[in-house]
C-alpha cells in the first residue's frame, strides 16, 4: 500500500512569490491535514480537509490556503511568500479525520521543504 | 503556556532504557500519541493510548499515562543507535497538538 506522497520534496522561492504543494493520501483515506514545521515554532496545524471540505483551520494568515479534490488529493498554497514561511510542510492522511470518534491515526508524508530567499 | 510540553534533549547509552516525558494541559484530550521523526523524513506513529488507559506496552515501547497529573511518558527498553531520532508527543483535542519534540541521542 503506497504511503502519503508529497511533491515537490524541495523548492526554493523568493519573497513575494507564491507556491503550491501537493499531497496524495493513502488510498481510501478521506482526511488530509497539513502542518508547518520550523525549528522555532515546532509543528503547527494549518488545516484539515475531509471529503473536499475544510473541517478545521489553524491560526495562520489568509495567505495560507488549501483545497481537496474528489480523489482526496490535496494542495496547499502560500501566496506572497515571506522569509518566515521557510519550513518543512508536512501532510498527513487518516481514514476518519478529526471530529470523529476513534484514534485518528495520522500517516505522514516525507514533507516539502520550502526555502524562501 | 504551551499545550504540550517536552524536554528537548535526552542522551543515553546503547542498551540502556530511555524515558521521554511529556505534559499536556487539556485534560479532555481523548487520545495521546508518540511519533518518531528521523532526519529528512516525516513523522512515524510509534504508539498511542486512549485517555482512560494507564499503560500500554508494545514490544520495546511502554507508554504510561497519569491522567491526574496530565503526564505521559514513553519508555524504550534496550535502546539502540537506530532509535536516535526526535520523538514527538501529541494530544488530540480537537486538532492534533504536538510538543516541540525530544531529540534522543544514543551513544554506542
Amino acid at each position: 500500500k503506497a504511503g502519503v506522497t508529497q511533491t515537490p520534496r524541495y523548492l526554493i522561492k523568493t519573497r513575494g512569490q507564491q507556491v503550491t504543494l501537493s499531497c496524495s493520501p493513502i488510498s481510501g483515506h478521506r482526511s488530509v491535514s497539513w502542518y508547518q514545521q520550523t525549528p522555532g515554532q515546532g509543528l503547527q496545524f494549518l488545516f484539515e480537509y475531509f471529503s473536499e471540505t475544510q473541517r478545521n483551520k489553524g491560526n495562520f494568515p489568509g495567505r495560507f490556503s488549501g483545497r481537496q479534490f474528489s480523489n482526496s488529493r490535496s494542495e496547499m498554497n502560500v501566496s506572497t511568500l515571506e522569509l518566515g514561511d521557510s519550513a518543512l510542510y508536512l501532510c498527513a492522511s487518516s481514514s476518519s479525520g478529526q471530529g470523529f470518534l476513534g484514534a485518528n491515526v495520522l500517516t505522514f508524508g516525507a514533507g516539502s521543504r520550502l526555502t524562501v530567499l | 503556556g504551551e499545550d504540550v510540553e517536552q524536554s528537548l534533549f535526552l542522551s543515553v547509552r546503547e542498551g540502556d532504557s530511555s524515558v521521554i516525558n511529556c505534559t499536556y494541559t487539556d485534560s479532555s484530550s481523548t487520545y495521546l500519541y508518540w511519533y518518531k521523526q528521523e532526519p529528512g523524513a516525516g513523522l512515524q506513529l510509534l504508539t498511542y493510548i486512549f485517555s482512560n488507559m494507564d499503560m500500554k506496552q508494545d514490544q520495546r515501547l511502554t507508554v504510561l499515562l497519569n491522567k491526574k497529573d496530565k503526564h505521559l511518558s514513553l519508555r524504550i527498553a534496550d535502546t539502540q543507535t537506530g532509535d536516535s531520532a526526535i520523538y514527538f508527543c501529541a494530544a488530540l483535542k480537537p486538532n492534533m497538538r504536538f510538543g516541540a519534540g525530544t531529540r534522543l541521542t544514543v551513544k554506542p
